[in-house]
């Protein structure tokens, strides 16, 4: 069975200090990755995917995050933290035949300050 | 936006009762995903429906039904509720069967079971 664990439910940084989110994944077979970004009382938005193409992956608002299949981790990570980054961060794995559920972690919470 | 619609927003309703939570996919998308998000379970995956078909399922109650209709929107009932079915239902929409397809999520209808 796949699953993800996300290290650290919150996370503090100051703004314009580096961003560095955990994710860790296990599976049988290569999967396919996801980080998604969830603002409050909103639904969740893909960042970034990976689906066995480059490792190291780019994605919007200036994430990006590395596949290490020898650390079985998906790190996202960001140079200079925004104030409009605050929001809770969802990394998801899914296998790469069958079906297509996505399998979440439990989230981080990244907060910001001045 | 995502471009994938749930209707209502919110939902208060009493234990026992039965609500039915609505979905438009995204256009041309033909893959709809019902997810579940509570405090003690994280982000669950439900149900995955294609094309009118169910394709999976996830850790879905008995009392809780879903199906896709030939335009493609969907609809989660969920019945007999309970105090723990108080949660955030998410609803996504794939283009197809592919598991490296991004899952646009909606906004989410927030069920409340007083």
């Amino acid at each position: 069975a796949q699953s993800v664990t996300q290290l650290g439910s919150h996370v503090s940084v100051s703004e314009g200090a580096l961003v560095l989110l955990r994710c860790n994944y296990s599976s049988s077979v290569p999967p396919y990755l996801f980080w998604y970004v969830q603002y409050p009382n909103q639904g969740l938005q893909l960042l970034l995917k990976y689906t066995s193409a480059a490792t190291l992956v780019k994605g919007i608002n200036g994430f990006e995050a590395e596949f290490k299949k020898s650390e079985t981790s998906f790190h996202l990570t960001k140079p200079s933290a925004h104030m409009s980054d605050a929001a809770e961060y969802f990394c998801a794995v899914r296998m790469n035949t069958g079906f297509q559920k996505l399998v979440f972690g439990t989230g981080t919470r990244l907060l910001v300050s001045p | 936006d995502s471009g994938v619609t749930q209707t209502p927003k919110h939902l208060i309703t009493a234990t026992g009762q039965r609500v039915t939570l609505r979905c438009s996919p995204r256009s041309g998308d033909l893959s709809v995903y019902w997810y579940q998000q509570s405090l003690d379970q994280g982000l669950q995956f439900l149900i995955q429906y294609y094309n009118g078909e169910e394709r999976a399922k996830g850790n879905i109650l008995e009392r809780f039904s879903a199906q896709q209709f030939p335009d493609l929107h969907s609809e989660l009932n969920l019945s007999s509720l309970e105090l723990g079915d108080s949660a955030l239902y998410f609803c996504a929409s794939s283009g197809g069967a592919d598991s490296t397809d991004t899952q646009y999520f909606g906004p989410g209808t927030r069920l409340t079971v007083l």
